[in-house]
C-alpha cells in the first residue's frame, strides 16, 4: 500500500498569509505513460463531507478559487492557500489514485492566528 | 445538479449486518465508478471500496475484504454496501462518492453513521 504522510498536523496562519501543506507519498505516484501524478487533494470544513479541490497534484477543480494551488511530482506534494481567507478553515487531505487502495495522507488542520 | 443521498446506518452490535444504499440523482449513474469511504469519529479518511461503471472490476481495502460487498443497481441509480460481521472499529460515518474522469472523488453524499456497539 501507498502510504502517505502530510505536514504539519495543523498550521496557523494570519489572514491573507500564506498556508502551505507538504504530502509526501511512499512510492512514486506519477504514470510514465501520460506524464500525470495521480494525487488529489480534498477540503473538509466541519460537519461537512470533503470537496474535490485540486486533481493531477495541480489542475484546479472547477469553481475552487485560484488562491489554491497545488504543485509537485513523483512522491513530494505541496497545497499552497496564497492568501487565506475566514472561509479556508479547515481540515485538507492529500489522496492517491495510483494504485488500489487508495490512501489518504491523515489530514491538515489549518486555523486563523 | 448531482446528488448523493446515503441511508441505512444506524446502532448495531458487534457481529451484525447493515446494508447502506446511495441514492444518485443528476447525473447518468450509470456512466461513473463508484466508492464507498468512510471517516471514524475525530478521524481521518479510509478508502473501503469501489465498483466500475458496469459492476466489474471491485476492489476492497484489506479491512474489510470477506465481510462488506458492494453493489449497484443502475437502473435504480444506487449504489449499495452490505456490510456483514461488524466490529467496532467498522463506527464511522460512510460516504459514497463519484469517481472523476481523472480518479479522484469529485461528488461526496452527506454520510450516513454506523455505531456498532453491544
Amino acid at each position: 500500500d501507498i502510504v502517505m504522510t502530510q505536514s504539519p498536523d495543523s498550521l496557523a496562519v494570519s489572514l491573507g498569509e500564506r498556508a502551505t501543506i507538504n504530502c509526501k507519498s511512499s512510492q512514486s505516484v506519477l504514470y510514465n505513460s501520460n506524464n500525470k501524478n495521480y494525487l488529489t487533494w480534498y477540503q473538509q470544513k466541519p460537519g461537512q463531507p470533503p470537496k474535490l479541490l485540486i486533481y493531477w497534484a495541480s489542475t484546479r477543480e472547477s469553481g475552487v478559487p485560484d488562491r489554491f494551488s497545488g504543485s509537485g511530482s513523483g512522491t513530494d506534494f505541496t497545497l499552497t492557500i496564497s492568501s487565506l481567507q475566514a472561509e479556508d478553515v479547515a481540515v485538507y487531505y492529500c489522496q492517491q489514485y495510483y494504485s488500489t487502495p487508495r490512501t489518504f495522507g491523515q489530514g491538515t488542520r489549518v486555523e486563523i492566528k | 445538479q448531482v446528488q448523493l443521498v446515503e441511508s441505512g446506518g444506524g446502532l448495531v452490535k458487534p457481529g451484525g449486518s447493515l446494508r447502506l444504499s446511495c441514492a444518485a440523482s443528476g447525473f447518468t449513474f450509470s456512466d461513473y465508478y463508484m466508492s464507498w469511504i468512510r471517516q471514524a469519529p475525530g478521524k481521518g479518511l479510509e478508502w473501503i471500496s469501489y465498483i466500475s461503471s458496469s459492476g466489474s472490476p471491485i476492489y476492497y481495502t484489506d479491512s474489510v475484504k470477506g465481510r462488506f460487498t458492494i453493489s449497484r443497481d443502475n437502473a435504480k441509480n444506487s449504489l449499495y454496501l452490505q456490510m456483514n460481521s461488524l466490529r467496532a472499529e467498522d463506527t464511522a460515518v460512510y460516504y459514497c462518492a463519484r469517481h472523476h474522469y481523472s480518479g479522484s472523488f469529485d461528488y461526496w453524499g452527506q454520510g450516513t453513521l454506523v455505531t456498532v456497539s453491544s
